[in-house]
């Protein structure tokens, strides 16, 4: 059973960085066939796509939030990682990653199958 | 404010029919696949639908989606107590921004 899940600092202060990792087990992130993806949900509102990193490192972004985002995979761990600069409290959410399924063999386009139980992060100081 | 419109609530009584509609746009429903995902309270969203209209393994067959033109729908048929919980439309849109994936804002389902 594919399993994922989040980890790193709960309160991070204005203007610094967040740093988050997802451990996937069940799934091979270098076998590449999927996409892994960082989603977040601020407390009673819809989720928010973050962006998502292929095995090669190839990464795509949400536009809100692309000049401030870095993913990083790490296969040799089986896990990749979400950094967020210049944090402020609009940034407090719960922050999900999840595995990225394409709709047919080497498509572009994809659904999310398995996510992780979340990790929330406040922006305080 | 998302791209994609989901009306903020929905209820009915259990055995009733429910539908939940999502609109977009060209550039987002018009052009993607529509998926649908499933939050119970204080859990993670779940993979309801995908491709429009596919369901995964384990998911009831009273969940059905549809897709036309720029806009999307949910239906549950037989509504149980079970089935309360906020429901999520989501599709890929590309903009002059790039590609990137989208969701509606969300569906609180009451079953009375």
């Amino acid at each position: 059973q594919v399993q994922l899940q989040e980890s790193g600092p709960g309160l991070v202060k204005p203007s610094q960085t967040l740093s988050l990792t997802c451990n996937v087990s069940g799934a091979s992130i270098s076998s590449g066939s999927y996409f892994w993806n960082w989603i977040r949900q601020p407390a009673g509102k819809g989720p928010e796509w973050i962006g998502r990193i292929f095995a090669s490192g190839s990464t795509i972004y949400s536009p809100s939030l692309r000049s401030r985002v870095t993913l990083s995979v790490d296969t040799s761990n089986n896990q990749f990682s979400l950094i967020l600069n210049s944090v402020t409290a609009a940034d407090t959410a719960v922050y999900y990653c999840a595995r990225g399924r394409a709709v047919v063999p080497g498509a572009l386009e994809y659904y999310l199958d398995f996510w992780g139980q979340g990790a929330p992060v406040t922006v305080s100081s | 404010q998302s791209v994609l419109t989901q009306p903020p609530s929905a209820s009915g009584t259990p055995g009733q029919r429910v539908t939940i509609s999502c609109s977009g746009s060209s550039s987002n429903i018009g052009s993607y696949y529509v998926y649908w995902y499933q939050q119970l309270p204080g859990t993670a969203p779940k993979l309801l639908i995908y491709m429009n209209n596919q369901r995964p393994s384990g998911v009831p067959d009273r969940f059905s989606g549809s897709k036309s033109g720029t806009s999307a729908s949910l239906v549950i048929s037989g509504l149980r107590s079970e089935d309360e919980a906020d429901y999520y439309c989501a599709t890929w849109d590309d903009s002059m921004s790039g590609l990137h994936a989208v969701f509606g804002g969300g569906t609180k389902l009451t079953v009375l």
